[in-house]
């Protein structure tokens, strides 16, 4: 398909235990961007890859928390030791030239 | 970054129009507004933005104030699928190159038949 795709769709883990989360960008698309939504909350920004560019890791909540973007295409955002206030889905987007954002469907984590 | 302040919630008739409303008092020059929509159990959806003109798309219109202080969203005619939450933001253009949407609780919109 065309648009951003995410895996798994849904993830069941154990309090403590890592996940890793994957995005598969549109094609092209030079800007990443990574969230997060709680359960009847808004949309928490995490991280943002733009190109080359060192990425901006401002809205990562802990140091439990990290992403990786390889080749400019595919991210994985990896969550260690996973906490109950992890539980959220996670929302991947891309975008070329910054115009419109082309969210994927999301990953929904619980974490037991 | 510019804040927007927009209504918790708004009703509408199907097949009737709909202005969902955004003030944005404190813009400045460099910012765009931009409107995204999420549907129940879906990422968001880009519906449209603009800089001082009004603007329309397949999607809705964007209708924006001489100050530019304020922007209304008209969808033309509300239909069931367009029940969502509408969300107004303010973004900055580096020259191609933008941070992160922040998103606000936007307002809910509920479509009746």
């Amino acid at each position: 398909g065309a648009g951003v795709s995410q895996s798994p769709s849904n993830k069941v883990t154990e309090k403590g235990k890592d996940v890793e989360l994957r995005c598969d960008p549109i094609s092209g698309h030079t800007a990443l961007y990574w969230y997060r939504q709680s359960l009847g909350q808004g949309l928490e920004f995490l991280i943002y890859f733009q190109g080359n560019s060192a990425p901006d890791k401002s809205g990562l909540p802990s140091d439990r928390f990290s992403a990786e973007r390889t080749g400019g295409s595919v991210s994985t955002l990896t969550i260690q030791r996973t906490q109950q206030e992890d539980s959220a889905v996670y929302l991947c987007a891309s975008s070329l030239a910054g115009i419109a954002d082309f969210f994927g469907p999301g990953t929904r984590l619980t974490v037991l | 970054d510019a804040k927007t302040t927009q209504p918790n919630s708004m009703e509408s008739n199907e097949e009737e129009p709909v202005h969902l409303p955004c003030n944005h008092s404190t813009i400045s020059g460099t910012d765009y507004i931009h409107w995204y929509r999420q549907l129940p159990s879906q990422g968001p959806e880009y519906v449209i933005h603009g800089l001082t003109s009004n603007v329309n798309n397949r999607m809705a219109s964007l209708a924006i104030a001489e100050d530019r202080k304020s922007s209304t969203l008209i969808l033309h005619r509300a239909t069931l699928r367009d029940a969502a939450v509408y969300y107004c933001i303010l973004r900055v253009n580096y020259g191609g190159s933008q941070g992160n949407l922040i998103f606000g609780k936007g307002t809910k919109l509920s479509v009746k038949p």
